[in-house]
């Protein structure tokens, strides 16, 4: 079974551009997480989708960040306009139910360079 | 820190000693896992532990929780050059919806 895949693995790109994340859930996880990890401090949480809806989105650190999961697959993440404290590894995760029992799957992460 | 504190924030061990990295944690949970970083790779999940266990084992992974502390300890035996990396713990809790909490982690260097 395939697991949680992400798209780029690294992306560099200057201040001011755009940059468009893709992250795959394992087949059948209705449930998608975006987590990042900023300058080697601690792991946060973004945004929780159910399917396609965002149950969860008190993570999004401001509107220059818009996270979409059309048809309730696989999910994109856009930094627009891009600023150097974006700077980071972007994680994606996805579980079957969103019960705190539930294990989350990881994705390698996308690793993103703002110069 | 969303979480509360882990310590060390970094440990440097020989290999075949053992490493113990400490995770304290604010709110009340339903479980705590411990997560595994290689150098800017992926998250990798080591072991979940519920709130009405105590201990679990894993391999060389030892992992305590201890509820009314809000600690866990997570314990590495025999460590390997291998397992250099950096360990998370991450707190899932009903009023959470699911989403996890994490540590700030501890960077973990297994020197041959």
């Amino acid at each position: 079974e395939a697991g949680v895949t992400q798209f780029p693995s690294h992306s560099v790109i200057e201040k001011g551009q755009t940059v468009t994340l893709r992250c795959d859930p394992i087949s059948g996880h209705d449930n998608l997480y975006w987590y990042r990890r900023v300058m080697g401090k601690e792991i946060k949480f973004l945004l929780h989708f159910v399917k396609e809806s965002k149950q969860d989105e008190s993570g999004m650190p401001n509107n220059r960040f818009l996270a979409e999961r059309t048809g309730g697959t696989y999910s994109t993440l856009k930094v627009q306009p891009a600023e150097l404290e974006d700077s980071g590894v972007y994680f994606c995760a996805s579980s079957q139910d969103a019960t705190s029992y539930n294990e989350q799957f990881f994705g390698p992460g996308t690793r993103l360079t703002v110069l | 820190s969303q979480q509360g504190e882990e310590d060390p924030q970094a440990l440097s061990i020989q290999e075949g000693e053992n490493a113990t990295m400490n995770c304290s944690y604010k709110t009340s949970i339903n479980n705590l896992q411990w997560y595994r970083q290689n150098s800017g790779r992926g998250l990798v999940h080591l072991i979940l532990i519920r709130s009405n266990e105590r201990e679990k084992h894993s391999g060389r992974l030892r992992v305590t929780l201890d509820t009314s502390k809000k600690s866990s300890s997570l314990l590495i035996t025999a460590s390997r050059a291998a397992d250099t990396a950096s360990y998370f713990c991450a707190t899932a809790s009903y009023n959470q919806g699911g989403k996890l909490i994490f540590g700030q982690g501890t960077e973990l260097s297994v020197k041959p």
